[in-house]
């Protein structure tokens, strides 16, 4: 059973650009979180869905960020109009439905550097 | 959401058991008490969790008080490789419940 995938681990993108990050979550997993972690900062939640439907994006910023989990395929953190602060670790975890005591399982990560 | 208190930092000899305290005195009777840890700039490991009763598994031990008030996680032999931030966090079992992580403890394992 592969744990969760996310790709690409390394993303360089110039200001301005977009930047498209993957997560494919574990085998049997309908649940999947996004977090992002600023260089010596801790783990900021930004959003959590299950497939096709949101279920709490009170940590995403308003702006140029959006976040989606398709009935097929992997789920996609979309960062438009990347600016510098945008440079960050971005981490995704997977969960089976939210039952009482389950746990999340994380990515390696990927490194967005915006230059 | 109940919030949690660790030590900023923790030394611990190496061959030693590490224990690393966490404190939930707001908890809630619905909510988890999960640990993670993040070695360096890798993505996040679930370690265990636990609700009423002590927990083992094949990394660590989860002792929590009879009120349910903190908590310690046992390393009960350190290696070096266990040298990450460690996060204690408290969940409830309410549908739509995410992770919140706090500063979390830096352990050191020393030679």
């Amino acid at each position: 059973n592969a744990g969760v995938m996310q790709n690409p681990r390394h993303l360089v993108r110039r200001r301005g650009q977009e930047a498209r990050l993957r997560c494919s979550p574990m085998k049997g997993h309908s649940h999947v979180y996004w977090y992002r972690q600023l260089p010596e900062e801790g783990l900021k939640f930004m959003v959590y869905l299950q497939k096709e439907n949101i279920i709490d994006e009170s940590g995403m910023p308003k702006e140029r960020f959006s976040a989606e989990f398709p009935k097929e395929g992997p789920s996609i953190l979309r960062i438009q109009q990347v600016v510098r602060g945008d440079s960050a670790a971005y981490f995704c975890a997977s969960s089976p439905p939210n039952l009482a005591d389950t746990e999340a399982f994380f990515g390696q990560g990927t490194r967005l550097t915006v230059v | 959401d109940a919030k949690t208190t660790q030590p900023t930092s923790m030394d611990c000899a190496e061959g030693r058991a590490a224990n690393l305290p966490c404190n939930h005195s707001t908890i809630s009777g619905n909510e988890y008490v999960y640990w993670y840890r993040q070695i360096h700039s890798q993505g996040p490991q679930y370690i265990i969790h636990g609700l009423k009763n002590n927990e083992t598994n094949e990394m660590a031990s989860l002792i929590i008080t009879e009120d349910r008030k903190s908590s310690t996680l046992i390393l009960p032999h350190a290696t070096l490789r266990d040298t990450a931030v460690y996060y204690c966090i408290v969940r409830p079992d309410n549908y739509g419940q995410n992770f919140v992580f706090g500063p979390g403890t830096r352990l050191s394992v020393l030679p």
